[in-house]
């Protein structure tokens, strides 16, 4: 069964510096997302991206976010200087032309 | 701007009791609607979701839930609860196009032996 893949599972960084989180969505899908959860928070949603442009943000997703599909299979999420608050569970998720979304796995960052 | 409420933080029930887990949304137009399942350490995983026709939907693991527009309302039920149901359990509004999913706060199901 096809799944939606992230690595790294764990990031560990340093106030300060950029990090590059990474998804592999499902092949055929059109929609991409990515979504985080704070610890013990519901989880937010970040950014939706379609046919290689932002569809839609959240007040979340400042000037310090950036989202790219590189090539034809992964869709990636910068930050370019973290903050300690920016700790949390990301999570990124597809969706063909249907309304249900596929999450995966998640990446744990930890701003120290 | 839509909202999702989910009435509990934590609820606990006997194993082989009926779970009920609440799901109130605001919304102005049509809605999607989804339940998802965390585990620990897990992403989520979708268990059932309501986007046209049949109002009453049957999801993974013997769960369903009704759409009542009338009361706003998407509540999730299993009929008689199994100790791997234990998890924080989702409920997620969509207004359908590219719109990223609002979710609920969560509410942790705890299973009694």
């Amino acid at each position: 069964e096809p799944e939606v893949t992230q690595t790294p599972s764990h990031q560990v960084t340093q106030m300060g510096q950029e990090v590059i989180l990474r998804c592999v969505p499902i092949s055929n899908h059109l929609y991409f997302y990515w979504y985080r959860q704070i610890l013990g928070q519901k989880v937010e949603f970040l950014v939706s991206f379609y046919n290689n442009e932002i569809s839609e943000k959240s007040e979340i997703f400042d000037d310090q976010f950036s989202v790219e599909r590189p090539d034809g299979s992964n869709f990636t999420l910068k930050i370019r200087s973290t903050k300690l608050e920016d700790s949390a569970m990301y999570f990124c998720a597809s969706r063909s032309s249907y309304n249900e979304q596929f999450f995966g796995p998640g990446t744990r960052l930890t701003v120290l | 701007a839509q909202s999702v409420t989910q009435l509990g933080s934590h609820v606990s029930v006997s194993e082989g009791a009926l779970v009920l887990l609440r799901c109130n949304y605001s919304s102005s137009v049509p809605p999607y609607l989804f339940w998802y399942v965390q585990y620990p350490n897990q992403g989520l995983q979708l268990l059932l979701k309501y986007t046209t026709g049949a109002t009453l939907v049957k999801g993974i693991n013997g769960f369903e839930a009704e759409f009542k527009k009338s009361e706003t309302s998407f509540h999730l039920t299993k009929p008689s609860a199994h100790m791997s149901d234990a998890a924080e359990y989702f409920c997620a509004y969509s207004g359908g196009g590219a719109d990223g999913l609002t979710f609920g706060k969560g509410t942790h199901l705890i299973i009694q032996p």
